[in-house]
């Protein structure tokens, strides 16, 4: 299948500060990614829709101007949380579908975020 | 837009048994429904998926089947061995037009005793 990487795999950060998340495609090009934050024994929630060229799409209740996401190239998303405080610290989970418009979502590793 | 309910919240059954896990969605749109597994601190990884042109789909032990007119799908594991303890995960999405985002049911944790 599809390779989705997530860089980096752990951070632990100050609370104020910004951490930046990246998500790539390594063996095919994707003009949408999508972007989850999961808490502990909880699912999987979309944040947001990142479309190479143009505006992410959030779901509602995610604050665009603290999750900001740029799609940049075909195979690279990045997702930055601004001013991170303790409520932030999850579990986030890049995903892309492995060829354009198809179904099948492969995720990324996953990045744990954590926030003193 | 979607909501999809997931039971049961936990599953526990003998090795060599059965699991069912049920879902049922919401928005009649939804036209695609996969099923991850999840093991701690790990990827969701798709394990099975069907369609909603599909009624049934069967992967070796793993079986998914979909009633489209009563909105649910379900998944079906048979012979089940130590290594299928894990977090599974239905989702659904409504892929018309290019690909979109799932929404997930709550996950059931399965466990297998040995």
């Amino acid at each position: 299948g599809a390779v989705v990487s997530q860089h980096p795999s752990r951070v632990i950060c100050k609370s104020g500060t910004s951490v930046k998340i990246e998500c790539r495609s390594l063996d095919f090009q994707a003009t949408t990614m999508f972007w989850y934050r999961q808490f502990p024994k909880q699912s999987l929630m979309l944040m947001a829709t990142s479309n190479e060229g143009s505006k992410a799409t959030y779901e509602q209740g995610v604050e665009k101007d603290k999750f900001l996401i740029n799609h940049a190239s075909l195979t690279l998303s990045t997702l930055t949380v601004t001013s991170a405080h303790p409520e932030d610290s999850s579990f986030y989970i890049c995903s892309a579908p492995s060829s354009g418009g198809a179904d099948t979502q492969y995720f990324g590793p996953g990045t744990r975020l954590t926030v003193l | 837009g979607e909501n999809v309910e997931q039971h049961p919240s936990t599953l526990s059954v003998q090795e060599g048994d059965s699991a069912v896990i049920k879902c049922t969605y919401s928005d009649s749109a939804s036209n695609y429904f996969p099923w991850y597994k999840q093991e701690l601190g790990k990827r969701p990884q798709l394990i099975i998926d069907i369609r909603s042109n599909v009624g049934e789909k069967k992967d070796q032990r793993i079986a998914v089947t979909l009633n489209k007119t009563a909105k649910h799908f379900s998944l079906h594991i048979t012979e089940t061995q130590p290594e299928d303890s894990a977090v599974y995960f239905c989702a659904a999405t409504n892929s018309g037009g290019g690909a979109d985002g799932l929404t997930f049911g709550k996950g059931t944790h399965l466990i297998i005793q040995p």
